[in-house]
């Protein structure tokens, strides 16, 4: 099973909201990912976990606040999002971080008003 | 920096056609390299990867791609397409140890029966 799992499918917020978005997996992997996809443009790293502890962020704005709970769930807490923040959020994972695989979820697609 | 080019950014073919898709990375180390695929409103899907071994990988759908150390490239071969095989490919590369998967820009492909 490389199932990865991702809630809501769909997110529409105003820009004073404050939301979540959530992943999960059951594959025991060690290493979770977010990235933002815009339209036809390829996916954009936004933040990896390494066995629960953040180990990227690749200077993503404070308004996106990632939270890993546990090593099958990790979140991405939305809160006075622009816009330009409009996109597709993908989760992805790994059983590890030296390169190997990753599964992608299929998406949160997020619209900012 | 590590970057990866796809040249090819529409493709358009006929069904039976014979595919072939650029991919060009920059980095001299040891490198991960991974072909995904986007079918329309569906999510990414590993269609194959390279870590060691035989340069010359084979993937689900009929799909392979041989890696050419020398120029620095990873294309991707199909022999026949068909209609179905019609979405937006991505090239990605990581470095060898490194949590990072960087994403070329894409290449569309329209299959027509």
């Amino acid at each position: 099973d490389t199932e990865v799992t991702q809630t809501p499918k769909h997110l529409v917020m105003g820009m004073t909201n404050k939301k979540s978005l959530k992943c999960e997996q059951h594959m025991g992997h060690r290493a979770m990912y977010w990235y933002k996809q815009k339209a036809k443009k390829p996916p954009e790293l936004m933040f990896v976990y390494s066995y629960e502890k953040l180990s990227i962020n690749e200077s993503v704005p404070s308004r996106f606040s990632p939270e890993c709970p546990n090593s099958s769930l990790l979140n991405l807490h939305l809160h006075a999002l622009q816009p330009e923040d409009s996109a597709l959020y993908l989760c992805a994972s790994s059983q590890g971080t030296a390169g190997e695989t990753q599964y992608f979820g299929p998406g949160t697609r997020l619209l900012v008003l | 920096a590590q970057s990866v080019s796809q040249h090819n950014h529409h493709v358009i073919l006929s069904e039976a056609a014979s595919l072939e898709l650029g991919c060009n990375y920059s980095y001299g180390g040891t490198v991960n390299l991974f072909w995904y695929v986007q079918y329309p409103g569906q999510h990414l899907q590993l269609l194959l990867k390279y870590f060691s071994g035989d340069p010359l990988v084979k993937g689900i759908k009929g799909f392979e791609a041989e890696f050419i150390k020398s120029k620095f490239s990873f294309n991707l071969r199909k022999p026949s397409v068909q209609w179905s095989d019609t979405a937006e490919y991505f090239c990605a590369v990581n470095a060898y140890g490194t949590d990072k998967l960087i994403f070329g820009t894409g290449t569309r492909l329209q299959v027509f029966p």
